[in-house]
């Protein structure tokens, strides 16, 4: 079971580039998150996906954007990277809103 | 907004010595989940708690929920090195919303 595969694992991206994050899950699972990991700290929600087509704002939405167009798939969209952004990210999965939440191997970004 | 807090942020421990982290919020919680990430590695779900008081064991970890569904702790009998790595509890404020608030996590490490 592939489970949730994200990519890549590893980017470094120049200030004012964008770039997607590609997060998919093969568990048929409706609900979908992306959070965001600084050192040190817990997980902040970005955004999340209650099935496809519906997605809505986290804590911190701010300089990302995502679309949900099937269950697999839950890409993350940064437009004009900043400093700020560099951090881990990671996407999970779940099948229903109250279970265990299935994570990616994350994708570790630093912005330049 | 709706915070969870999670402490100590580190614990060093003697290999075979308990080690114990808490979670505190300010508001009741729906439920909780714990979970444990490797360094450089994702989250994996251990546990999830719902009722007031419940108590679960899992070998040598035992979880604890508060009776005022407040608070929870994670409990470990005689550490072993294979337990190093930030535990994290994340805390459900409402079930129709399906957004976990994460802990900022316990680092623990063990000496052999």
């Amino acid at each position: 079971n592939a489970g949730v595969t994200q990519t890549p694992k590893f980017r470094i991206l120049k200030i004012g580039q964008s770039m997607t994050l590609q997060c998919t899950q093969d568990m048929n699972h409706n609900y979908m998150y992306w959070y965001r990991q600084d050192p040190g700290m817990g997980l902040k929600l970005i955004y999340y996906s209650v099935g496809a087509g519906i997605t809505d704002k986290g804590e911190v939405p701010n300089g990302y954007n995502v679309s949900r167009s099937t269950t697999e798939d839950f890409p993350l969209r940064l437009e004009l990277a900043a400093p700020s952004q560099t951090s881990v990210y990671f996407c999970a999965s779940t099948p229903r809103v109250v279970s265990e939440a299935f994570f990616g191997q994350g994708t570790r970004l630093t912005v330049v | 907004g709706q915070q969870v807090m999670q402490i100590p942020q580190y614990q060093h421990v003697q290999e075979g010595e308990d080690f114990t982290t808490y979670c505190n919020s300010s508001t009741t919680l729906s439920n909780i989940q714990w979970y444990k990430q490797r360094p450089g590695g994702h989250p994996v779900f251990l546990i999830q708690l719902v009722k007031s008081g419940e108590v679960k064991k899992q070998k040598r970890l035992t979880f604890q929920f508060g009776e005022a569904k407040k608070n929870s702790s994670l409990h470990i009998t005689a550490t072993q090195t294979t337990d190093v790595g930030t535990y994290f509890c994340a805390g459900l404020y409402n079930t129709n919303a399906g957004k976990s608030t994460f802990g900022d996590g316990t680092t623990l490490t063990v000496k052999p």
